[in-house]
């Protein structure tokens, strides 16, 4: 089945503590984008990448790293937690660039004490 | 301002009953133009998308574009139980610097009750 998976779904941390949240998808997309979603804000994109080892801010990048050594894989990373980083977080990945079609994963919920 | 405003809701409708779900946008660069449907603890998944102005249709789901309002409209016939979710709209120009980049609306939640 054709799909983006995410791990974990549900996360309770402390601020500082570091974690990542993994995303994969098997569809060999070239483009994949991590994306936060607040009550009100709606959906904003975090950091994208075009392909393997090509990686660039979105509009929220502060506080998060990304990396790209696979195609498949497009791991989210929080080096040092704080509580703004609470929210509801999505991996999205499409065929190429400049396709309009975006499927997401299902989500990560992140809360930071 | 947002590029992209879309009423939250929550929207309730009885069964059977036409839906018509919303977005206004300022950026005139915006040429595609999707619907995403998110169901409770799911992620976005793409609904219907169009391509500059006008119309396009699936099933019970009818998408319209007035690129000279910048107005954008997703209409639900015979509206189901099963399509309690929240909608959110999406667009983007044709070429972006920042790739595939999606602006959002912050989307509106129905639900259609028996």
């Amino acid at each position: 089945e054709a799909q983006v998976t995410q791990n974990p779904r549900y996360l309770i941390t402390v601020t500082g503590k570091k974690l990542t949240v993994t995303c994969s998808q098997n569809m060999n997309h070239e483009y994949m984008s991590w994306y936060r979603q607040d009550p009100g804000l709606g959906l904003r994109q975090i950091y994208y990448s075009m392909n393997v080892e090509v990686t660039d801010k979105g509009d929220v990048p502060e506080g998060y790293k990304v990396s790209r050594k696979e195609k498949r894989n497009f791991p989210l990373i929080l080096e040092s937690p704080s509580p703004n980083q609470t929210s509801l977080y999505f991996c999205a990945s499409s065929l190429t660039t400049g396709g309009y079609e975006q499927y997401f994963g299902p989500g990560t919920r992140l809360t930071v004490t | 301002q947002k590029e992209v405003e879309q009423d939250p809701g929550p929207l309730s409708v009885p069964e059977g009953a036409i839906v018509s779900l919303n977005c206004t946008y300022s950026n005139s660069a915006f040429q595609y133009f999707m619907w995403y449907r998110q169901y409770s603890r799911k992620g976005p998944e793409l609904l219907m998308y169009t391509y500059s102005s006008g119309n396009k249709e699936d099933g019970r789901f009818t998408a319209q574009v007035d690129k000279s309002s910048k107005y954008i409209s997703l209409f639900i016939r015979d509206s189901q139980p099963s399509d309690s979710a929240t909608y959110l709209c999406a667009m983007r120009p044709i070429l972006t610097g920042g790739g595939n980049k999606l602006t959002f609306g912050t989307g509106t939640q129905l639900k259609v009750e028996l």
